[in-house]
């Protein structure tokens, strides 16, 4: 499967535990964006990245929220001391710039807080 | 801060009846797109949308874009059942930009019924 894979497809954790989402981007694709998805919702944007570099986290919450997308691996977007508010579906998509494309969406990871 | 307003946000048809979602945005933006969610469902990109005028047509789905008017339409012909879906429009807010980021309409909410 060459598209974008996200993992778990759903999380549970209680309030106060840490959530950590995995997002490996389309084979060739060097550019990973994060979006939250909450119910009845339309999706928006978190944090743009490229490889080992933060482009823009203009739409992730100042506090708890931090991501990372290494030279070697997936992304990851960390979550810490969950909060019931924090539960959401979260995409991941990845591009490959300088082309007129899509955004190619993952299967997304359903976060649940209890 | 760009915006982007769908309407309707619910639409109940009948098989075989014609209609048309819009999409309004609020600045000026190089790429629209249109894509499907399904129920617990990732989303599909359906159309991307690069210049005024564009029109595209996939089966029983058209979408047109009028950048003067910033204005998308997807209009749906002789709605079939497989239709039923969560409509979403985003719409790229860095013409001539680098970012990318999406701003999503909130969906409309698509049911076809027999």
């Amino acid at each position: 499967n060459a598209g974008v894979m996200q993992n778990p497809r759903h999380l549970v954790r209680r309030r106060g535990q840490e959530a950590r989402l995995r997002c490996s981007p389309m084979k060739g694709h060097s550019h990973v964006y994060w979006y939250r998805q909450l119910p009845e919702e339309g999706l928006k944007f978190m944090v743009y990245l490229q490889k080992e570099n933060i482009i823009d986290e203009s739409g992730m919450p100042k506090e708890r929220f931090s991501a990372e997308f290494p030279k070697e691996g997936p992304s990851i977007l960390r979550i810490q001391q969950v909060v019931r508010g924090d539960s959401a579906a979260y995409f991941c998509a990845s591009f490959l710039k300088g082309v007129p494309q899509p955004q190619h969406f993952g299967d997304g990871t359903r976060l649940s807080i209890l | 801060e760009l915006k982007v307003e769908q309407n309707p946000l619910f639409l109940s048809m009948q098989e075989g009846k014609n209609y048309t979602i819009y999409c309004n945005y609020s600045t000026t933006s190089d790429r629209l797109y249109w894509y499907r969610q399904d129920p617990g469902k990732s989303l599909e990109s359906l159309f991307v949308l690069l210049s005024n005028g564009a029109v595209k047509q996939e089966g029983r789905l058209m979408a047109s874009l009028d950048t003067k008017a910033r204005l998308s339409t997807l209009h749906i012909t002789a709605a079939v059942h497989d239709l039923s879906a969560t409509y979403f429009c985003a719409v790229d807010g860095n013409s001539g930009g680098s970012n990318y980021k999406l701003t999503f309409g909130k969906g409309t909410l698509l049911t076809v019924n027999p």
